[in-house]
């Protein structure tokens, strides 16, 4: 167990819709990190939170957006869902001057 | 695109014996670091080198490092049941913001 949770755990969704997601990071972690899963493929980067502020983003739209909250939980959130937004969505927890992060359980979004 | 590459996509093998994933990526990195994800969860931290090491050993893990040729492989040695899983590789260029590959799916044979 990473001490990183996830909820909730499935999800479904119809195309258009927005969606939340949540995240608790482990304890003393203050860095999130969310990936999105495709089936079939590797984890890509969405973006990262850092003391409650995007500290770098990946290739993904603005549509796809953050919270970190000042006890490190954080949220993804989703507008005008896609089918291919259908994926595990997953967070990763870390500390600034470390270099492993930590993975939670992950949130598998299905967009009908 | 993927920084890092996996190959092969899948391997099965039999109980006992030697696991070899190799990873390929394309830019200068931090570090690499492996993941072990068991049907479509949440993926466990396994073991990480960085940029001035060759080579790492965590049980019955060993990873390789060849900066040289960006590239990277993992051993599982003596292999069991349990260590069915997909493996990925992945690159560091800043900390906490991973590049993966689409992963190695491993089969041990009881």
């Amino acid at each position: 167990e990473t001490g990183v949770t996830q909820s909730p755990t499935h999800l479904i969704k119809t195309r258009g819709q927005q969606v939340t997601l949540r995240c608790s990071s482990q304890s003393g972690h203050n860095t999130v990190s969310w990936y999105q899963q495709a089936l079939g493929q590797g984890p890509q980067f969405i973006f990262q939170y850092y003391r409650e502020e995007e500290n770098g983003r990946g290739n993904f739209p603005p549509r796809f957006s953050g919270l970190q909250f000042p006890n490190y939980s954080s949220e993804l959130n989703v507008n005008a869902l896609e089918l291919d937004d259908s994926a595990l969505y997953l967070c990763a927890s870390g500390a600034r001057t470390e270099e492993t992060q930590y993975f939670g359980p992950g949130t598998r979004l299905l967009v009908l | 695109s993927q920084q890092g590459e996996e190959d092969p996509q899948a391997l099965s093998i039999q109980e006992g014996e030697n696991a070899t994933m190799n990873c390929s990526y394309k830019t200068s990195i931090n570090n690499l670091q492996w993941y072990r994800q068991n049907s479509g969860r949440g993926l466990v931290h396994l073991i990480l080198i960085r940029s001035n090491e060759r080579e790492k050993h965590s049980g019955r893990l060993r990873v390789t490092l060849d900066t040289s040729k960006k590239s990277s492989s993992l051993l599982i040695t003596a292999s069991r049941a349990a260590d069915t899983a997909s493996y990925f590789c992945a690159t560091d260029t800043n900390a906490g913001k991973s590049t993966f590959g689409d992963g190695t799916t491993l089969t041990v044979k009881p």
